[in-house]
């Protein structure tokens, strides 16, 4: 019940194109949504995140879409620039974010020039 | 610099040896976070402290493991008796309202 299951694994994208990345939980005590990027030998920095009582949040080229019934959220990149190359991961905490952070395993995202 | 900070930002050790990382958080943040990250894995969590009190341990936390906040400032992580299994970056966040802000994490390798 504490599993975030992100995916894919890895993503390989255009550039210009969209990269979506996929999560799902269980727990439906989960009440905050945020998602990280991570580059090589740097800490995860905090990208965009949402709560449930919204079903979609935009800042800038990045979008959280949250579908509450299917207990699913979505991260798409716009127009993917090489610089978005990193890692993604997902994450899911109750409480609105103060409890800890159960994270998904990951997605790799290559974007091609 | 304003961010969380970690130190050292890598340490090898040898099995058997005890090991102790730093971090400072924001300073306004009451929460702090300990989570483990293996290559190729998400952060996995730790502990965390409100302040100065140690809310909650996770199962992944032996008691080889021992972490501290004293007087809700900066915190601590020991690994005493190291093993190889404990090699794994350990990350630091903190946070006021909700919104975690990871450091850069110490990469820990026992060799």
């Amino acid at each position: 019940q504490q599993q975030v299951k992100q995916s894919p694994q890895s993503l390989i994208v255009q550039k210009g194109g969209i990269s979506i990345i996929n999560c799902a939980y269980e727990n439906t005590a989960f009440d905050y949504f945020p998602w990280y990027q991570q580059f090589p030998g740097k800490g995860p920095a905090l990208l965009i995140a949402i709560r449930p009582d919204v079903s979609e949040k935009k800042e800038g080229r990045f979008t959280i879409s949250f579908n509450k019934s299917a207990k699913q959220f979505s991260l798409h990149i716009m127009d993917s620039q090489p610089g978005d190359s990193a890692t993604y991961f997902c994450a899911a905490s109750a409480t609105g974010g103060y409890n800890k952070l159960i994270f998904g395993a990951g997605t790799r995202l290559a974007v091609h020039p | 610099d304003t961010g969380v900070s970690q130190d050292p930002r890598h340490k090898i050790t040898k099995r058997g040896q005890n090991v102790t990382f730093r971090c400072d958080p924001i300073s306004e943040h009451n929460r702090l976070y300990w989570y483990r990250q293996t290559l190729g894995q998400g952060p996995e969590f730790l502990t965390y402290f409100q302040n100065e009190a140690q809310l909650e341990k996770s199962r992944l936390l032996s008691d080889r493991f021992s972490a501290e906040r004293p007087k809700g400032s900066f915190s601590t992580l020991e690994i005493q008796r190291t093993e190889q299994g404990d090699s794994a970056m350990y990350l630091c966040a903190s946070s006021l309202a909700g919104q975690a802000f990871f450091g850069q994490g110490t990469r820990l390798t026992v060799v």
